[in-house]
């Protein structure tokens, strides 16, 4: 069974600082893996995915993340962070449920960026 | 091209009545997935409908029951409301072969159960 660690609950960070928020997983199968943010009072957005390729992932927002088979990891990285990445960030692995499949989430990291 | 949207925005019931939420799905989706999102926790995964047909469940209880119709919108009921039902509900739309790829989330309803 799939299942996602996120192992930072909240992160302070200064504004123009860099960022990475640390995603582990575990899965029997084929990852495919996905990182969405979620902003006060809001549903949750994609920011990237991992399917195939390149364990280089880059996003939206100047996010990207890093596919890391051996350590079992997907973090979210930012060289400069500002006061509008304040946001809630999950990190999910896709599930083999049905034919068209779901998404497991980790608890989420509250991203709060300071002046 | 409309986004996934979800009504009610916010709703109140009290403990043992039933609640009907709404999802409709972005335009030229045939698949609605329905997560439960606890104050403080990542979404968890309750149910998916495709073609009209339940295809997967996560593990909640059958009082948890959705439909969705021949324009691909859902609804999702829940009977005998418990405190803890108390979440904000997402419901997320995907096109035909594309469920990881391109799953879209509507803004939620939050219910709130006394």
């Amino acid at each position: 069974a799939q299942s996602v660690t996120q192992l930072d609950s909240q992160v302070p960070v200064f504004e123009e600082a860099p960022v990475e928020l640390r995603c582990n997983y575990s899965s029997s199968v084929s990852v495919y893996l996905f990182w969405y943010v979620q902003y006060p009072n809001q549903g949750l957005q994609l920011l990237l995915k991992y399917l195939s390729g390149s364990t280089l992932v880059k996003g939206i927002n100047g996010f990207e993340a890093e596919f890391n088979k051996s350590q079992t990891s997907f973090h979210l990285r930012k060289p400069s962070v500002h006061i509008s990445d304040t946001a809630e960030y999950f990190c999910a692995v896709a599930n083999y449920g049905g034919s068209q499949g779901n998404l497991i989430f980790g608890k989420g990291t509250k991203l709060s960026v300071k002046p | 091209e409309t986004g996934v949207t979800q009504s009610p925005t916010h709703l109140i019931k009290t403990r043992g009545q039933q609640v009907t939420l709404r999802c409709s799905s972005q335009s030229g989706h045939n698949t609605v997935s329905w997560y439960q999102q606890a104050l403080g926790q990542g979404p968890q995964f309750i149910f998916q409908y495709y073609r009209e047909e339940e295809n997967g469940r996560g593990n909640f209880p059958p009082r948890f029951s959705g439909l969705q119709f021949p324009n691909y919108s859902s609804e999702l009921n829940v009977n005998a409301l418990e405190l803890d039902d108390s979440a904000l509900y997402l419901c997320a739309s995907s096109a035909p072969g594309t469920a990881f790829d391109e799953q879209y989330f509507g803004p939620g309803t939050r219910l709130t159960v006394t």
